[in-house]
């Protein structure tokens, strides 16, 4: 099975603050990588899918980017209600549609 | 709109089974994958599996297999999914999502969950 890596596992960053968590997969995956964001005590909402497209609502200081291996999630000014662990999700042709183990992100 | 309503609270001792349920609403329920997601206090995302609500196919990740049993009732819009020979280390709340595409094949990203049901393991 292919495995999901995230780097950092937490980062602590002040409010405007341009924030950026990478994603490994074990092998590639062309674009099939998800993002989700899970505020405290909050049930998972999706951010991104096709490794660059924001669901719909998502405010537009998300982005997202990379192909094949290598994924970069991108706040580009951090706010407050931006505080949350963020996961990774590979998709690709067959299950399992393994999790990264998430990057939690404080306000400093 | 798009509503999963999960079952409430469970604590179960080790060796028992749990089924959690999930009642969709909002949409044609055969017409999307649900997914079985778990999170463990304190611990990230765990993907568990996949049931197709048109003809009950499964499918389940493998630390999972010959444990855990999805299923699905049309007539009531609702998924199950059963875990057995419970362990303290199934203690986590369950979600059931929704699949993002529509139609015989897998989208795989999950853009509608259920409020998750805690499951309790211990003696």
């Amino acid at each position: 099975d292919i495995q999901m890596t995230q780097s950092p596992s937490s980062l602590s960053a002040s409010v405007g603050d341009r924030v950026t968590i990478t994603c490994r997969a074990s092998q590639g995956i062309s674009n099939y990588l998800a993002w989700y964001q899970q505020k405290p005590g909050k049930v998972p909402k999706l951010l991104i899918y096709a490794a660059s497209t924001l669901q719909s609502g998502v405010p537009s200081r998300f982005s997202g980017s990379g192909s094949g291996t290598d994924f970069t999630l991108t706040i580009s000014s951090l706010q407050p209600e931006d505080v949350a662990t963020y996961y990774c999700q590979k998709y690709n042709s067959a299950p399992p549609f393994t999790f990264g183990p998430g990057t939690k992100v404080d306000i400093k | 709109q798009v509503q999963l309503v999960q079952s409430g609270a469970e604590v179960k001792k080790p060796g028992a089974s749990v089924k959690v349920s999930c009642k969709a609403s909002g949409y044609t329920f055969t017409s999307y994958y649900m997914h079985w997601v778990r999170q463990a206090p304190g611990q990230g995302l765990e993907w568990m599996g996949i049931i197709n609500p048109s003809g009950g196919s499964t499918s389940y990740a493998q630390k999972f297999q010959g444990r855990v049993t999805m299923t699905r009732d049309t007539s009531t819009s609702t998924v199950y999914m059963e875990l057995s020979s419970l362990r303290s280390e199934d203690t986590a709340v369950y979600y059931c999502a929704r699949d993002g595409s529509p139609g015989i094949a897998v989208a795989g990203t999950l853009t509608s969950w259920g409020q998750g049901t805690l499951v309790t393991v211990s003696s």
